[in-house]
């Protein structure tokens, strides 16, 4: 079992919002990723958590807040977004360790419209 | 981390192979070359990685060069469900940063693969 859940699918969310998105996986994976992805370019490393400490921000706006409450769960908490901040949002996750066994595992992303 | 270059685009027929390139000429001794490929729409899936010699597996057949510098991806019998953006990245394996960060992923901007009838 590879799977990492991701909800809602899909979010619409206007600017003075709060929301979440929620991420999932029962892999025993110690890292944990956010990722951004803009219509026709590439996903965008946002933030990695490895054994629930967050380790990496990339310059990362504060209206984005990343929670990992547990080695399973890794929520994005969302205010005050911007509709430039549209875009598909992919979690993934790791085992620690060295390749060939830390591969990273990608959930099917939320969708997210700031209207 | 060092960089990769895939040319933009491509085609390929149904049935024929197809073979993705992609260039890391300065990639160093503790980073493994991965490639992920995306269908519109859904999120990245792992197809294969190596370090220096050939890999293969259910999926895809991965040739390293000698030097390292660069790779080629081989889909050995192309369908239409092939037909995705594929991403050529290079990854650190060094323990502590791995510990330390994840052994995160960074990708380029990838080959976009389409497979005619």
């Amino acid at each position: 079992d590879t799977e990492v859940t991701q909800t809602p699918k899909h979010l619409v969310m206007g600017m003075t919002n709060k929301k979440s998105l929620k991420c999932e996986q029962h892999m025993g994976h110690r890292a944990m990723y956010w990722y951004k992805q803009k219509a026709k370019k590439p996903p965008e490393l946002m933030f990695v958590y490895s054994y629930e400490k967050l380790s990496i921000n990339e310059s990362v706006p504060s209206r984005f807040s990343p929670e990992c409450p547990n080695s399973s769960l890794l929520n994005l908490h969302l205010h005050a977004l911007q509709p430039e901040d549209s875009a598909l949002y992919l979690c993934a996750s790791s085992p620690q360790g060295r390749p060939p066994g830390n591969t990273i595992y990608f959930g099917e992303g939320s969708w997210l419209t700031v209207v | 981390d060092a960089k990769t270059t895939q040319p933009t685009s491509m085609d390929c027929a149904e049935g024929r192979a197809a073979n993705l390139p992609c260039n890391h000429s300065t990639i160093s001794g503790n980073e493994y070359v991965y490639w992920y490929r995306q269908i519109h729409s859904q999120g990245p899936q792992y197809i294969i990685h190596g370090l220096k010699n050939n890999e293969t597996n259910e999926m895809a057949s991965l040739i390293i060069t000698e030097d390292r510098k660069s790779s080629t991806l081989i889909l050995p019998h192309a369908t239409l469900r092939d037909t995705a953006v594929y991403y050529c990245i290079v990854r650190v394996a060094d323990l502590i940063m791995i510990y330390n960060q994840g052994g995160k992923l960074i990708f380029g901007q990838g080959t976009e693969l389409s497979v005619k009838p």
